[in-house]
């Protein structure tokens, strides 16, 4: 039972349009929402975050947005850049514990 | 710092063969996680240590598979014996604890098992 959904495997993108990934989760106790991203050979490497507090954050190119009533959240990535190919993860925590529990990714690919 | 550093940086062993593989987290941080990733799966946890006690260990699949992290400094996941079902790549995050929610994660370690 996937607690963090990431519905699409992959989107192309035209290098400086908007680029908007999307993520659904199922756990009300998730309070706190990550994007990691990957690329080939790498680790995830920490992109952005929001509480559940908050409905947007933003820092420079990225924006998260987060609808809790729809249990919704999106990363948008404006303008789009060849750099920003890679495997996009969406992750949670609950205010219950420390664990990251991730989507299964989506891979974004920016076309020059 | 150097950052979550794991070793190897691949294996390819044969099934039946025990596999160790190791990780030293970001000194300082108190939480230390090994992850799963599978093209099926996604990123999976395996198992999550707080100041080097488990704290949940659901994730592990069998009791082939075991994680120990005997200090600050160093943890150890083993697969003892290895099927061709394990071939994944096994990362090691650490974090600072309860109330820091970033995560660091090492480059991983590619395991193939044929």
């Amino acid at each position: 039972d996937q607690q963090v959904k990431q519905n699409s495997p992959s989107l192309s993108v035209q290098e400086g349009r908007i680029s908007i990934l999307n993520c659904d989760y199922t756990n009300s106790m998730f309070d706190y929402f990550l994007w990691y991203k990957k690329y080939p050979a790498e680790g995830p490497t920490f992109l952005i975050s929001i509480s559940s507090i908050k409905d947007k954050n933003e820092d420079g190119r990225f924006t998260v947005f987060l609808n809790k009533s729809a249990k919704h959240l999106s990363l948008h990535i404006v303008p789009s850049q060849p750099g920003d190919s890679a495997v996009y993860f969406c992750a949670a925590i609950s205010n219950a514990g420390n664990m990251l529990t991730f989507g299964g990714g989506t891979r974004l690919m920016v076309k020059p | 710092d150097a950052g979550v550093i794991q070793s190897p940086r691949h294996e390819v062993t044969e099934m039946g063969q025990e596999v160790t593989l190791r990780c030293k987290p970001i000194s300082g941080h108190n939480s230390l996680f090994w992850y799963r990733q599978t093209m099926m799966r996604g990123l999976e946890l395996l198992i999550y240590f707080n100041n080097n006690v488990p704290i949940d260990d659901s994730g592990m699949p069998e009791d082939r598979f075991s994680a120990k992290m005997p200090n600050a400094s160093f943890s150890t996941l083993k697969i003892q014996p290895s099927e061709p079902r394990d071939s994944a790549v096994y990362f090691c995050a650490s974090s600072l604890g309860r109330g820091d929610t970033e995560a660091f994660f090492g480059q991983g370690t590619r395991l193939t098992v044929v």
